[in-house]
């Protein structure tokens, strides 16, 4: 079965640092696509980068970038140059292409980031 | 563009009520899917609305239901009402297509609580 798992709940970090929030997964589709979203104090979750399963490159979105390791079913994000805005909760979250064309996200249960100045 | 709302904000109801929350998506997305999250149990996915008919459904009881109407809105409903039922709404909208990308864009969300 399909299952995000987010070993992180808390985490700090100092500002201008870089973080790594982990991520691993569990699919057995060939085809899926790996999603991180923010959820700030507010409730809104923010999208913030993509992979999917067939990209032989890691992405990036500006300060974000997703460490892509197929083998090892993970999927972590990093954060560069930390600012005191990032401080919320970051989930990672999976669609497979077995669903079809479906809007099924399973999230993790997320990791807190709080960026100290 | 105007981005996903769903109405309303905040809502106090009580055991055994029934309530309605209202998400208008993103113009031009057709697929709309509403997730719950709670402390305890995370974000989990309720059920999705593409072109008025129920895509995808999670696993809810029948006390959950939902629509969806022919300009995208979907609505969300909740019958006899449980304390378990506290908890924030999201709905999330998207064009609906093809391929596991289909990003989804998602609202403030409606947080209920019930007493």
């Amino acid at each position: 079965a399909q299952k995000i798992t987010q070993t992180q709940p808390g985490m700090f970090v100092q500002e201008k640092e870089a973080v790594t929030l982990d991520c691993t997964y569990d699919t057995s589709d060939q085809s899926y696509g790996l999603f991180w979203y923010k959820q700030p104090s507010s409730g809104e979750m923010i999208f913030l980068i993509y992979q999917g399963s067939y990209d032989e490159q890691n992405a990036t979105e500006g300060r974000y970038s997703l460490n892509f390791q197929k083998a090892r079913k993970s999927a972590n994000l990093v954060i560069s140059a930390s600012q005191l805005g990032d401080s919320a909760m970051y989930f990672c979250a999976m669609r497979e292409y077995l669903s079809g064309n479906t809007g099924k996200l399973i999230f993790g249960q997320g990791t807190t980031l709080q960026v100290k100045p | 563009k105007a981005g996903v709302t769903q109405t309303p904000r905040y809502l106090i109801k009580t055991r055994g009520q029934q309530v309605t929350l209202s998400c208008s998506p993103i113009s031009g997305h057709r697929s709309v899917s509403w997730y719950q999250q709670t402390p305890g149990q995370g974000l989990q996915f309720l059920f999705e609305y593409f072109s008025e008919t129920q895509r995808n459904k999670g696993n809810f009881p029948g006390r959950f239901s939902g629509r969806q109407f022919s300009n995208s809105r979907s609505e969300m409903n909740v019958s006899t009402l449980e304390l378990g039922d506290s908890a924030l709404y999201l709905c999330a909208s998207s064009l609906g297509g093809a391929g596991v990308y289909n990003e989804q864009f998602f609202g403030p969300g409606t947080r209920l609580t019930v007493l």
